[in-house]
């Protein structure tokens, strides 16, 4: 069965924090991206990686940035948290072609 | 005009009910297509999945396919309580890993 695991389903962070979200897959996918979900917005990509240690900018990538040291694991760092970014944040790993499998979502709030 | 169209909803229907959930998009070099479902506060699940034009079958779920339109469409029949989530379209190209989505269209079976 597949796996996407995102290390929290909840958290509050304060603004100005540092902000790690981590997510693994066990698939062995080469291609694994970060969403956020707000209402009314839809899903918009913010990185997304397609082989170690590389990445690519999504459609909003301004305040996060993001390091893929291994194969498996993928991580989102909101360098200084802002209000604006409470949201519900969606780690999905996928093989070319397009089935991506997404993790259950950590639901941020900046307070 | 937006890459994916899908109408919001919502969409409300009776138990048993037959239920069309549409996306059209722009962008010709589309050629696999995915559905998912997304229960309240939890990840998109994949539904669906099907590569070019034409329909595929799995249990109560019939996805369509219709390239020369570019259209595409889920049917559920015999609709249960339990199908009540939001339904999102999403899309790729052959050797673009990126996934384009839909906004989503939130979907109440009631008993």
């Amino acid at each position: 069965d597949v796996k996407v695991t995102q290390s929290s389903r909840y958290l509050v962070k304060r603004t100005g924090e540092k902000v790690f979200l981590e997510c693994v897959q066990d698939m062995d996918h080469e291609n694994m991206f970060w969403y956020r979900q707000d209402p009314g917005l839809g899903l918009r990509l913010i990185y997304f990686s397609y082989d170690v240690k590389m990445k690519e900018k999504g459609d909003i990538p301004e305040g996060y940035s993001v390091s893929r040291e291994k194969k498996e694991r993928f991580s989102l760092i909101l360098e200084s948290a802002s209000t604006n970014q409470t949201s519900m944040y969606l780690c999905a790993s996928s093989l070319v072609g397009g089935q991506a499998f997404f993790g259950q979502g950590t639901r941020l709030t900046v307070v | 005009q937006k890459e994916v169209e899908q109408d919001p909803g919502p969409l409300s229907v009776p138990e048993g009910a037959i239920v069309s959930l549409n996306c059209t998009y722009s962008n010709s070099a589309f050629q696999y297509f995915m559905w998912y479902r997304q229960y309240s506060r939890k990840g998109p699940e994949l539904l669906m999945y099907t590569y070019s034009s034409g329909n595929k079958e799995d249990g109560r779920f019939t996805a369509q396919v219709d390239k020369s339109s570019k259209y595409i469409s889920l049917f559920i029949r015999d609709s249960q309580p339990s199908d009540s989530a939001t339904y999102l379209c999403a899309m790729t190209g052959g050797s673009n890993y990126k996934l384009t989505f839909g906004k989503g269209t939130l979907l109440t079976v009631n008993p």
